[in-house]
């Protein structure tokens, strides 16, 4: 199975600040088809997970540009530009590469 | 507006079984691979089956494998999770997803 690593395991940010969440595979993420198979979602405390970015670099529909994610095969970060209220929550690295799919640990966002 | 609204959640014995649903509006429901991914109490995020457009293909995660059936109708736009055997490990809330969309979630608990 593919292991996601991801670290820190909470970051306490003032709004208007950045953050980077970081998550490493043990396996390379890169498909045949040229395509990083790397997605970041966001789970708000009480909420169900939200799509932040897909395909490593790839904003989903409705999610403000402050974030961004780039990589390479099997590093990668999210970055979070001027923090707001609103970011705080869980964040999750996961893969769609092969069977079975796994997520990351999840890293903790709060506000200082 | 595109959603998921699962339902069938509930409290049952170890051993039992049950049987959660997904309603999905909005989008074409046909066209997306569907997937249930459940998480356990203050636990992270755990990808449990997908099945794919047609339903022709399924995938499961080795702990549900023999136990759980995921299975859709595209002409009702649903997706299915037939549970059998169930054990206290797996208590969780239980989302369907596109990994784009997701739903509400449901709680299923397996308790004597």
């Amino acid at each position: 199975d593919i292991v996601l690593t991801q670290a820190p395991l909470s970051v306490s940010v003032t709004p208007g600040e950045s953050a980077s969440i970081s998550c490493r595979s043990s396996k390379s993420l890169l498909s045949s088809k040229g395509i990083t198979s790397l997605y970041w979602y966001l789970q708000r405390p009480g909420k169900s997970p939200q799509l932040l970015i897909y395909q490593m670099s790839n904003l989903a529909s409705g999610v403000p540009d402050r974030f961004s994610s780039s990589g390479s095969e099997t590093d990668f970060t999210l970055k979070i530009s001027k923090v707001e209220t609103e970011d705080v929550g869980v964040y999750y690295c996961g893969h769609r590469l092969e069977y079975p799919l796994t997520f990351g640990s999840g890293t903790k966002l709060e506000i200082k | 507006e595109v959603q998921l609204v699962e339902s069938g959640g509930v409290l049952v014995q170890p051993g039992r079984s049950m049987k959660l649903s997904c309603a999905a509006s909005g989008f074409t429901f046909s066209s997306f691979p569907m997937a249930w991914v459940r998480q356990a109490p203050t636990k992270g995020l755990e990808w449990v089956a997908t099945i794919s457009t047609s339903g022709g293909s399924t995938y499961y995660r080795d702990s549900v494998k023999g136990r759980f059936t995921i299975s859709r109708d595209n002409a009702k736009s649903t997706l299915y999770l037939q549970m059998d055997s169930l054990r206290s490990e797996d208590t969780a809330t239980y989302y369907c997803t596109t990994s784009y969309v997701w739903g509400q979630g449901v709680m299923v608990t397996v308790s004597s």
